[in-house]
């Protein structure tokens, strides 16, 4: 059984630019949540979708976007980029409603290189 | 303010040694408490997963602790391998309505032959 996959894996853009990452998750998963990681931190959340609705937003502005389709796999779109806007992204899928009353399973992330 | 402390943000071990690493946490009300392994430009990798009624929990020879009480945990692992060379983050869940994931930002550990 795949784990959850992204693509790409590794993107380069430039300042300005608009991006689209995706995921798909587990097989059976329902929910999808978006992690952004800057090189020395941990994940910040961004968004949680759940049965194809957001269920939650970081603290991020809204030149981030993301939607789950039927299928469950969902997108992560940034417009406008910035420099600072150069992380490695993960996603993670789960079973339940809740990202953390349920075991989160991550994909391998995106490398977005902004410049 | 929900937050997740890591120390120490390094550590270097030479190979067969032992060592702990240690997780703060003021996250109210809790849900549970995770440790990941993620190496270098991956995803994140559960190690263990323990709630507010769990001690201890194992997973080779990696070994979680939590004390509730004093919101303390650790990670204690044996026998280091060079494998074991990654960052270790620790990750709580708040017991409200969106169980959120709060991560701290890693220890790296980097296992010397």
């Amino acid at each position: 059984d795949a784990g959850v996959t992204q693509s790409p894996t590794h993107l380069i853009k430039t300042r300005g630019q608009h991006v689209t990452l995706r995921c798909s998750p587990i097989s059976g998963h329902k929910s999808v949540s978006w992690y952004q990681q800057v090189l020395g931190q941990g994940p910040q959340f961004i968004f949680q979708y759940y049965e194809k609705e957001e269920r939650g937003r970081g603290n991020f502005p809204d030149r981030f976007s993301a939607r789950q389709f039927p299928n469950y796999s969902s997108e992560l779109n940034v417009n406008a980029l910035l420099l600072g806007d150069s992380a490695l992204y993960l996603c993670a899928s789960s079973l339940g409603q809740g990202q953390g009353n349920t075991e989160a399973f991550f994909g391998q992330g995106t490398r977005l290189t902004v410049v | 303010k929900n937050q997740v402390e890591q120390s120490p943000q390094s550590l270097i071990i030479l190979e067969g040694k032992n060592c702990t690493l240690q997780c703060n946490y003021t996250v109210s009300p809790f849900s549970n408490l995770r440790w990941y392994k993620q190496d270098t430009g991956r995803g994140p990798v559960s190690l263990t997963i323990m709630t507010f009624s769990e001690n201890t929990k194992s997973n080779g020879r990696y070994t979680a602790t939590l004390d509730a009480d004093t919101k303390q945990s650790s990670l204690h692992i044996t026998a280091s391998q060079l494998s074991d060379s990654a960052s270790y983050i620790c990750v709580v869940s708040a017991r409200d309505s969106s169980y959120k994931l709060i991560f701290g930002s890693g220890t790296r550990l980097l296992v010397r032959p």
